[in-house]
Order: structure tokens, then sequence, then C-alpha cells
């Protein structure tokens, strides 16, 4: 069992450049999210999505697309890479927990990426 | 809106040291409270849990209580290792809608020996 699995693990990007952050869980969660890491500010919401063919903003969207392919994959794509993109993403899902009523996040490794 | 905050970093313990990092909460409703913890060049892990008032999550040596009336859940261990150097999170998850999962900025542990 993998758990939640990113790629790359880092990357490199001049500015207007595009790219791709894929993601994949293999713990047959419905929801996935998005998150970036920047000093000093904890985790911020980009993106996420409830459960699979959804997906919605959420605190820091723009300059973002998401797509959730299948209910396994959720991939991040920038468009026109900025500077103020460089940081650190996490990737991670969820399955509510009835038991307990709640939610639980696992986080995926993580990637680094520098917009130069 | 609803919010997390927590001790400031870095905090630096001697090992077998006993170890408080605060968290406290505000938030509408009745939130899920949380302990996340980041070692170096890797991901969040879960480390503890309480969905309800005077749950007392716990794992690996690690406590945290959640007190609804000083709205505070509060990490502590009696006895750090070098092995704990980290960043730990708080977080807590508002109810309704979607598992909004909102952070604390982190707080950095180094443990020497």
């Amino acid at each position: 069992n993998a758990g939640v699995t990113q790629t790359p693990k880092f990357q490199v990007l001049k500015t207007g450049q595009s790219m791709t952050l894929q993601c994949a869980q293999d713990m047959n969660h419905n929801s996935m999210y998005w998150y970036r890491q920047d000093p000093g500010m904890g985790l911020r919401l980009i993106y996420y999505s409830a459960s699979e063919g959804t997906t919605d903003k959420g605190e820091v969207p723009n300059g973002y697309n998401v797509s959730r392919l299948n209910k396994r994959e959720f991939s991040l794509r920038l468009e026109s890479a900025a500077p103020s993109q460089t940081s650190v993403y996490f990737c991670a899902s969820s399955e509510w927990d009835r038991g307990l009523s709640v939610d639980t996040q696992y986080f995926g490794p993580g990637t680094r990426l520098t917009v130069l | 809106g609803d919010s997390v905050t927590q001790m400031e970093g870095p905090v630096t313990l001697s090992e077998e040291a006993f170890l408080t990092i605060n968290c406290t909460y505000t938030a509408t409703g009745y939130p899920s409270l949380f302990w996340y913890v980041q070692y170096p060049g890797e991901g969040l892990q879960l480390l503890l849990k309480a969905t309800k008032a005077d749950d007392k999550g716990s794992n690996k040596g690690f406590e945290a209580t959640y007190r609804k009336e000083t709205t505070s859940f509060h990490l502590e261990k009696g006895s750090v290792q070098v092995s704990d150097s980290a960043v730990y999170f708080c977080a807590l998850t508002t109810s309704g809608g979607y598992n909004k999962l909102i952070f604390g900025a982190g707080t950095r542990l180094a443990v020497h020996p």
C-alpha cells in the first residue's frame, strides 16, 4: 500500500513555462486535495475534488487548474508559471469515517517547485 | 473565519525533556482537531486527532486533549528524543460542506542530545 504518491519530487521551471504535477492514491478515497506550503504560512488549499468528476476552488486557486482523471488520480497544472508559484506542493486524499464522524486527510511526500 | 494559532518556534529542547506545543483555535460549530508532523524533506504525517470535546488523542508518546472551554489542543510529550525533531502542525476541520482542513503556521522542534 503506497498511500499517496506524487511526481516529480523536484522541478525547476522558467517563468512562463507550463507543467503538470501528478498525484495518485491507492486507498480508494473519494476526496483529493492540492495544497501549497510556504514558509511561515502552514498549508493553503489550492483545489479539491470531493468525488470523481467534481472539482472546486480552495483558498488560493489563481494560476492553477486541476483534473480529476479518475478516482485514483488528481493532477495540478500550472499553465504559465510565475516566481510566486515557487513552493512545495502537497497532494492529499481522505475518506469520511462514519464511526468517528471525521474526515482524515493523508498526504503525499510533496513536490518542490522552483520558478526562475 | 475559522483559524488555528500555534506557538512560534523554534522550540529547542534537550533529549528527555518535557514538550508542550500550544495550539488554540477559532471555529464555528464543532470542529475535529489534528496534529500533523513533518520530518525534514518529507510530507505531513497524521500524528493524532480528536473529534469531540474532552477527547484525548495519543500516538508515539504524544498526547493532546480537545478543550472546548479554552478552545485549545496543546501537544505534549513526557520525554522527547532526537528523532522527534520535526515541524508540528495543528489543524482543524470545519463542519458542513467539504472537508476543509485549516492549518496553523507550524512549530519547529529541535531536540539535542
